[in-house]
């Protein structure tokens, strides 16, 4: 399985942009990424993938480089319930069943 | 649409004991994977479960069993039970075995 790298730890002020990138330099043409987040005392929740596009849904935006070797998350406007550990994680796309593969993720913290 | 839902949410065991998790997916969902987190090892895949078929298995010992019914309910099972395996136990759920997957909040499994 290609793996990614993410930053441990970053910080935001309550309604300011954040971007959490992910590095995923062995990705084969045909894993998506994806994105889940776990706030705190919780299941993860799904948030966003892509494949080669930029994708936009109503938690937040997926910015895919042009080589898809990196993604970024943009979250436009954080909030307090923001604050969660962010997950990148790379699925191929004929893979037969559901299995994800976690990593250590990113910790968010906002502040107010 | 009522989410994904996990009995029970606490639990106590004594070492060498047995304990059965149960877990109900969304309506319609067909696929429920099981995961382990613990503050180590972080989110480890257990297996998973499609139309009562286990599709995918994690790197668990046998003690780790599981079973899905015809409703698509799952049940995940361990057996003498150790220290090590304190954690809290994640269910989800997807509609046709997707990386887009609905997580419960967990059981949180306490082995003394």
């Amino acid at each position: 399985d290609a793996k990614t790298t993410q930053p441990n730890s970053m910080e935001s002020n309550e309604e300011e942009p954040v971007h959490l990138p992910c590095n995923h330099s062995t990705i084969s043409g045909t894993d998506y990424i994806h994105w889940y987040r776990q706030l705190p005392s919780q299941g993860p929740e799904y948030v966003i993938h892509g494949l080669t596009s930029n994708v936009n849904n109503r938690m937040a935006s997926l910015a895919i480089a042009e080589d898809r070797k990196s993604s970024t998350l943009i979250l436009h406007r954080a909030t307090l319930r923001d604050a969660a550990v962010y997950y990148c994680i790379l699925r191929q796309a004929n893979q037969a069943g559901t299995a994800l593969i976690f990593g250590k993720g990113t910790t968010l913290s906002v502040s107010s | 649409k009522a989410g994904v839902t996990q009995t029970p949410r606490y639990l106590i065991k004594t070492r060498g004991q047995q304990v059965t998790l149960s877990c109900s997916p969304i309506s319609g969902h067909r696929s429920v994977s099981w995961y382990q987190q613990t503050p180590g090892q972080g989110l480890q895949f257990l297996f998973e479960y499609f139309s009562e078929t286990q599709r995918n298995k994690g790197n668990f010992p046998g003690r780790f069993s599981g079973r899905q019914f015809s409703n698509s309910r799952s049940e995940m099972n361990v057996s003498t039970l150790e220290l090590g395996d304190s954690a809290l136990y994640l269910c989800a759920s997807s509609l046709h075995g997707s990386g887009e997957q609905y997580f419960g909040p967990g059981t949180r499994l306490t082995v003394t």
